[in-house]
């Protein structure tokens, strides 16, 4: 039984560039949701996803945007990138009528 | 004023001590509770959710305290393989709210 997949692993941009990050939920999850973890804090929720819609919306501007796909895998996209955007980007999947969320191993990205 | 807010760390310990974790949130709506483990550089992995009854998996019990706003985890007989940081979580319409994290070192 696979678990939550992420893609890539780490990645490097520069300030101004815009960014892709990809999520497979796992096996029967239908939910997605996405995380951004600073250096020494706990995760911070960004926004998640269900039947293709946004559900939710943490505290994030506008520049960080995302999508569902009919397979339930997600994307986050980031635009602008600042420095302070560099973090350890989680995806977490779940069942809809359950709390419980799962964790894929995150994309570090570092702006320089 | 942080929604989760946690003992700050590091725990060191000596294998076989009893550690205790505290956490307390600010939001009375909150509607699920957990704790969730990380190891270094990794994904946060839950290690168990917590119910008013207060729950007990092995060494592990988790207890909380609605009319508070209070929780706590409690690890027994600690292990080497229990260092890592322990995240205090609560689920509020189905995002997670995340504490800042407490390190924990268990020693030889």
């Amino acid at each position: 039984d696979a678990g939550v997949t992420q893609s890539p692993t780490h990645l490097i941009k520069t300030r101004g560039q815009q960014v892709t990050l990809r999520c497979s939920p796992k096996s029967g999850h239908d939910t997605v949701s996405w995380y951004q973890q600073a250096l020494g804090q706990g995760p911070q929720f960004i926004f998640q996803y269900y039947e293709e819609e946004e559900r939710q919306r943490g505290n994030f501007p506008d520049r960080f945007s995302g999508h569902q796909f009919p397979n339930y895998s997600s994307e986050l996209n980031v635009n602008a990138l600042l420095l302070g955007d560099s973090a350890l980007y989680l995806c977490a999947s779940s069942q809809p009528t359950y709390n419980e969320q799962f964790f894929g191993p995150g994309t570090r990205l570092t702006v320089l | 004023r942080k929604e989760v807010e946690q003992d700050p760390g590091p725990f060191n310990v000596p294998e076989g001590a009893t550690v205790a974790f505290n956490c307390t949130y600010s939001n009375s709506a909150s509607q699920s509770f957990f704790w969730y483990r990380q190891d270094c550089r990794k994904e946060p992995k839950l290690l168990m959710s917590v119910y008013s009854s207060g729950n007990e998996d092995g060494r592990f019990t988790a207890q909380l305290n609605r009319a508070s706003q209070y929780i706590s985890l409690l690890i027994r007989d600690s292990k080497l393989s229990d260092s890592a940081t322990y995240l205090c979580v609560v689920g509020q319409g189905g995002k997670l709210i995340f504490g800042q994290g407490t390190e924990l070192s268990v020693k030889p």
